[in-house]
């Protein structure tokens, strides 16, 4: 199984500013993922990251408020832009690969804006 | 669309008492079904996983089937730890390459000593 950090762990934001949020795997993989989960909520897929491709939104999220970036096989970032305190989130990175089925999580970014 | 129904929680036991938490899907095809725990303050991982029907996936001392028939995947544990007390959420996917997944809600779980 793929091992995964996310930097940073938590932070606390005001609104209007931006935060880049960090995934880093331990191996290449082909498909990396970014979640968001509301507090008490389930998961919700924002994008999928392909690297050398544009990441692919979900329905109700756009490229301008989470810009994403995938420079190579074991790393990805996202942005969430002009924050309001409606994005208080988990903002969790996950990776998949063929064969395994599965998905591989991080241990998400708790943010907080105020 | 797929979809995936769990039992809405939050679920309280005490330590030893066995533990049924429901799971049921719709989807066309044949997912991959699985079962993920979130501690509290951590991300997701991978409690048990099966990959067609009747497989029965184990860890830890939780259980689940795949129930083709029933489209249910249901997870058990005989004697639940006051260590158990998390968020559990049934998913599946339809996806060869770990995509397409779908989560259902989540069931908390506390248990007491």
């Amino acid at each position: 199984s793929a091992v995964i950090s996310q930097k940073p762990s938590r932070d606390i934001c005001q609104r209007g500013t931006s935060l880049t949020i960090q995934c880093q795997v331990d191996s290449q993989v082909t498909m990396m993922f970014w979640y968001r989960q509301q507090p008490g909520q389930s998961l919700t897929l924002i994008a999928t990251a392909n690297q050398g491709s544009e990441a692919t939104y979900e329905s109700g999220f756009v490229i301008d408020k989470f810009p994403i970036s995938r420079p190579n096989l074991t790393f990805s970032t996202l942005t969430v832009s002009n924050m309001s305190p409606e994005d208080s989130s988990i903002y969790l990175c996950s990776v998949g690969d063929r064969g395994p089925h599965e998905q591989f999580f991080g241990p998400g970014t708790r943010l907080t804006v105020l | 669309g797929n979809s995936v129904t769990q039992m809405e929680g939050p679920v309280t036991l005490s330590e030893e008492a066995f533990l049924t938490i429901n799971c049921t899907y719709t989807a066309t095809g044949y997912p991959s079904l699985f079962w993920y725990v979130q501690y509290p303050g951590e991300g997701l991982q991978l409690l048990l996983k099966a990959t067609k029907a009747d497989d029965k996936g184990s860890n830890k001392g939780f259980e689940a089937t795949y129930r083709k028939e029933t489209t249910s995947f249901h997870l058990e544990k005989g004697s639940v730890q006051v260590s158990d007390s998390a968020v559990y959420f049934c998913a599946l996917s339809d996806d060869n390459y770990g995509q397409n997944f779908v989560f259902g809600p989540g069931t908390r779980l506390s248990v007491l000593p």
